[in-house]
């Protein structure tokens, strides 16, 4: 299982742009990165999932370099409700194997 | 999108009795779900994988006999917490995949359990 690495917690302001990185350096070839936001006494919720280069939805990107060992989340523009846990996952297109959460980023939003 | 639904969301019992926990699929097949707790202010911790049809494979450190897995459809599976105690308060969650699309799981809301 590939292991990952985030930093524990950011600040940011409203409006802003925030960047998330995740380390998952033993990432295998058949492995997915999916990012997760966690709200208090939530379920997390999907957010976004890339396997190379660049994924973009209506709430995040997601940028991927070609090593694969790393990837950035970006929310554009923050606002408070944004205040949550984000959690960057390393899944097996496989299905079947287990899936471990590592220690995930609390972001806070000032105003 | 697809929906997972858990319940009940929050239950308070007394010490000693059995909990049991549903966590549903609702608009897809579930082949694997997995069961985690959370305590506050932490990460989530992975308890069990469940396969429907099959038993489910713990985690180390994980007792099988004081939560018993139960997936016996693909719609369904259930965590029960048996002869529940105040160190088994806990937020629970239950996530699952699709069957036909095995890259993105589904989470349900979770359930508070608080043991007196």
């Amino acid at each position: 299982l590939a292991k990952t690495t985030q930093p524990i917690s950011m600040d940011s302001y409203e409006g802003q742009e925030v960047n998330i990185t995740c380390s998952h350096n033993n990432i295998a070839t058949n492995d997915y990165i999916t990012w997760y936001q966690q709200f208090p006494s939530q379920g997390p919720r999907f957010i976004i999932q890339g396997y190379k280069t660049k994924v973009t939805n209506e709430v995040a990107s997601l940028f991927i370099p070609a090593d694969r060992k790393s990837s950035t989340l970006s929310l554009p523009r923050v606002s408070l409700s944004d205040t949550a846990v984000y959690y960057c996952l390393v899944e097996n297109s496989g299905g079947y194997q287990k899936v471990t959460f590592g220690t995930g980023t609390k972001l806070q939003v000032i105003p | 999108g697809a929906v997972v639904s858990q319940h009940p969301s929050r239950v308070i019992c007394k010490s000693g009795t059995s909990v049991k926990i549903e966590c549903r699929s609702l608009d897809f097949q579930a082949t694997t779900m997995f069961w985690y707790r959370q305590f506050p202010k932490q990460s989530l911790m992975l308890m069990a994988t469940s396969n429907e049809g099959s038993k489910a494979t713990y985690e180390q450190g994980v007792e099988k006999d004081k939560f018993l897995i139960n997936h016996a459809s693909l719609t369904l599976s259930t965590l029960t917490v048996t002869s529940a105690h105040p160190e088994d308060s806990s937020f629970y969650i239950c996530s699952a995949r699709r069957t036909e699309n095995n890259e993105k799981l589904f989470f349900g809301s979770g359930t508070q359990l608080s043991v007196l």
